[in-house]
């Protein structure tokens, strides 16, 4: 079956625009979760949606970064403002349910701010 | 302390080595451990969780101490597709923040 998906696959924006990313978890998967990977770190949590709602977004750096899942499938990850900091691959995965599944990670979006 | 730490590396070993990854965790609450890999990239995807019992899959085997807080992945007889990065990967009590370590990047060298 269809993996996760994310769109677009690359991202260059300027300074101080906005962005949106977006993901498609797998069909029926009701946990979603958005992690970022700067170049030669691991993964970093942002954010956690279970169903419509965040349920933990304590990962999120900043007021600028927001996401949402408004009917419980695709979720969007919207940075305001953006810095160049802010470049790296931001990977969404989802997880059939909360408690100790696995998580499956889509291919990221590379977001690069110039 | 960073909550999951790993090995530095990269390692570069010949075909048929055998190789072997360590990796401490802070936070003594951690229910699940994992290993997950990742090619260059690509997105990660999960090699093998690891069991206090220890586990085994193939060449792969993966060790957990929660005394020590310390895990351990074995790869026997490297083949030349197991050149990826590998992740230690700690779910921190909370059983659905995934903690990752920074990776270890591996070269099997023909």
């Amino acid at each position: 079956g269809a993996g996760v998906s994310q769109t677009p696959s690359n991202k260059v924006t300027e300074k101080g625009k906005y962005v949106e990313l977006r993901c498609d978890p797998i069909s029926g998967h009701t946990a979603l979760y958005w992690y970022r990977q700067s170049l030669g770190q691991g993964p970093e949590f942002l954010i956690y949606f279970q169903g419509t709602g965040a349920a933990d977004d304590s990962g999120l750096p900043n007021d600028r970064f927001f996401a949402v899942r408004p009917e419980g499938s695709v979720s969007t990850l919207k940075i305001q403002r953006t810095e160049r900091g802010d470049s790296a691959v931001y990977l969404c995965a989802s997880s059939p349910t909360l408690v100790g599944n696995e998580q499956f990670f889509g291919p990221g979006t590379r977001l690069t701010v110039l | 302390r960073k909550e999951v730490e790993q090995d530095p590396g990269p390692f570069n070993v010949p075909e048929g080595a055998t190789v072997a990854f360590n990796c401490t965790y802070s936070n003594s609450a951690s229910q699940s451990f994992f290993w997950y890999r990742q090619d260059c990239r690509k997105e990660p995807k999960l090699l093998m969780s690891v069991y206090s019992s220890g586990n085994e899959d193939g060449r792969f085997t993966a060790q957990l101490n929660r005394a020590s807080q310390y895990i351990s992945l074995l790869i026997r007889d490297s083949k030349l597709s197991d050149s990826a990065t590998y992740l230690c990967v700690v779910n921190g009590g909370s059983n659905y923040k995934l903690t990752f370590g920074k990776g270890t990047l591996l070269t099997v060298n023909p």
